[in-house]
């Protein structure tokens, strides 16, 4: 059974950084797609970007280009996710999800999200 | 930049009624990577369809997935009280940012 386990809740200052972590069992890990995946209270999915961690560069939504960085770690079977300069409008729970096939395609597992409150 | 629209953005309906869903492109959408996803208050969202119209491992087949270019449409057939949550669309997989629609809320009337 493919689990997803993320790290726990953060509370941030405004223009500090969070990194959230997403360790994949269960399944292969290398050649299939980690998607990064908000959502602001109350509001639609945001996909952020995504790493197939056996090629280890990153595809990031252009909203997000310059302000976050998302890595693997093959060894550890875990991605990862940091965003910085944080804002209000970065609170949000943050999902990591995994490709349902090789390649950063749609996704059939997820993890159980992180929220990320940024507050003064 | 792709733009997914759906709609419309809230659907009153009630057991058993035929519910059709709609997601547009702002360009032409290769149809192997249109993707549908549930997600329930309090829930990660759920794959339902992926490549417009194949349903995930455990989706029933009273939900179907149809469409190509610019209009997609996923079609709950008769809906059971489970159904009753809010629906994305997601464009993925190509050069193009892995996009989602805003949503289409499902509700019991």
């Amino acid at each position: 059974q493919v689990q997803l386990l993320q790290s726990g809740a953060e509370v941030k200052k405004p223009g500090s950084s969070v990194k959230v972590s997403c360790k994949v069992s269960g399944g292969t890990f290398n050649n299939y797609g980690i998607s990064w995946v908000r959502q602001a209270p109350g509001q639609g999915l945001e996909w952020m970007g995504g790493i197939i961690p056996t090629f280890g560069t990153a595809k990031y939504a252009q909203k997000f280009q310059d302000r976050v960085t998302i890595t693997a770690d093959e060894s550890a079977s875990t991605a990862y996710m940091e965003i910085f300069s944080l804002g209000s409008e970065d609170t949000a729970v943050y999902y990591c999800a995994k490709s349902y096939t090789s390649g950063l395609y749609a996704c059939d597992y997820w993890g159980q999200g992180t929220l990320v409150t940024v507050s003064s | 930049e792709l733009v997914l629209t759906q709609s419309p953005g809230a659907l009153s309906l009630s057991p058993g009624e035929r519910a059709t869903l709609s997601c547009r492109a702002s360009q032409s959408v290769n149809s192997n990577y249109l993707a549908w996803y549930q997600q329930k208050p309090g829930q990660a969202p759920r794959l339902f369809i992926y490549g417009t119209s194949g349903r995930a491992g455990g989706i029933p087949d009273r939900f179907s997935g149809s469409g190509s270019g610019t209009d997609f449409t996923l079609t709950i057939s008769r809906l059971e009280p489970e159904d009753f949550a809010v629906y994305y669309c997601q464009q993925y997989g190509t050069s193009l940012s892995n996009t989602f629609g805003q949503g289409t809320k499902l509700e019991i009337k």
